[in-house]
């Protein structure tokens, strides 16, 4: 069964890094674009990136352009998105999920990781 | 603000069809597809409905979705208690080379 698993998160003051991890299995990750999609506490979903299965493709939301990273690593079936120059509106849960039917469909979602940005 | 534009709620009773609108512009919803999703208290949202009216295995044809135009919308038929969730729309928007979210709507089982 497919399942992604994300790690990295916690509590990071304003203006610093953390790096997130999702690792997947029970698909064949390589196949697959994989999103990352955030939700600030008591906001709404909020796209923040995708890679495609070979890392050629990537795109950003507007806000986080020049300051998170998103890549991939297929041989470790692993998805990462490096988040600096931290801010405090950055503070989300952060889901990654993969791209099936459609540029916004997601068919499976991680059970998220929490990234508190706070001084 | 939300690029995408849906109802902050919407309620219903036991067995009634409610609809949830979404609308957008030429740039997303008027030249690509529509997903929906809901997402139930405390979990990770969960994929309803892809391409404007496509339900994927295991989701109830209660849900069923439509498109016209730069307008989309949600319908659940058959209301249920299970049902009381937030309900977002999205698709890929050509301007900004981005996925763009709805603000969502909450759905109350009265």
């Amino acid at each position: 069964q497919v399942q992604l698993v994300e790690s990295g998160g916690g509590l990071v003051r304003p203006g610093g890094s953390l790096r997130l991890s999702c690792a997947a299995s029970g698909f064949t990750f390589s196949d697959y674009y994989m999103n990352w999609i955030r939700q600030a506490p008591g906001k709404g979903l909020e796209w923040v990136s995708f890679i495609s299965g070979g890392g050629s493709t990537i795109y950003y939301t507007d806000s986080v352009k020049g300051r998170f990273t998103i890549s991939r690593d297929n041989a470790k079936n692993s998805l990462y998105l490096q988040m600096n120059s931290l801010r405090a509106d950055d503070t989300a849960v952060y889901y990654c999920a993969r791209r099936g039917s459609g540029a916004a469909a997601n068919d499976y979602w991680g059970q998220g990781t929490l990234v508190t940005v706070s001084s | 603000q939300s690029v995408l534009t849906q109802p902050p709620s919407a309620s219903g009773t036991p067995g009634q069809r409610v609809t949830i609108s979404c609308s957008g512009r030429y740039s997303n919803i008027g030249t690509n597809t529509v997903t929906w999703y809901q997402q139930l208290p405390g979990t990770a949202p969960k994929l309803l409905i892809y391409t404007n009216s496509q339900r994927p295995s295991g989701v109830p044809d209660r849900f069923s979705g439509s498109k016209s135009g730069t307008s989309a919308s949600l319908a659940i038929s058959g209301l249920q208690s299970e049902d009381e969730a937030d309900y977002y729309c999205a698709a890929w928007d050509d301007s900004l080379n981005a996925v763009v979210f709805g603000g969502g709507t909450k759905l109350t089982v009265l």
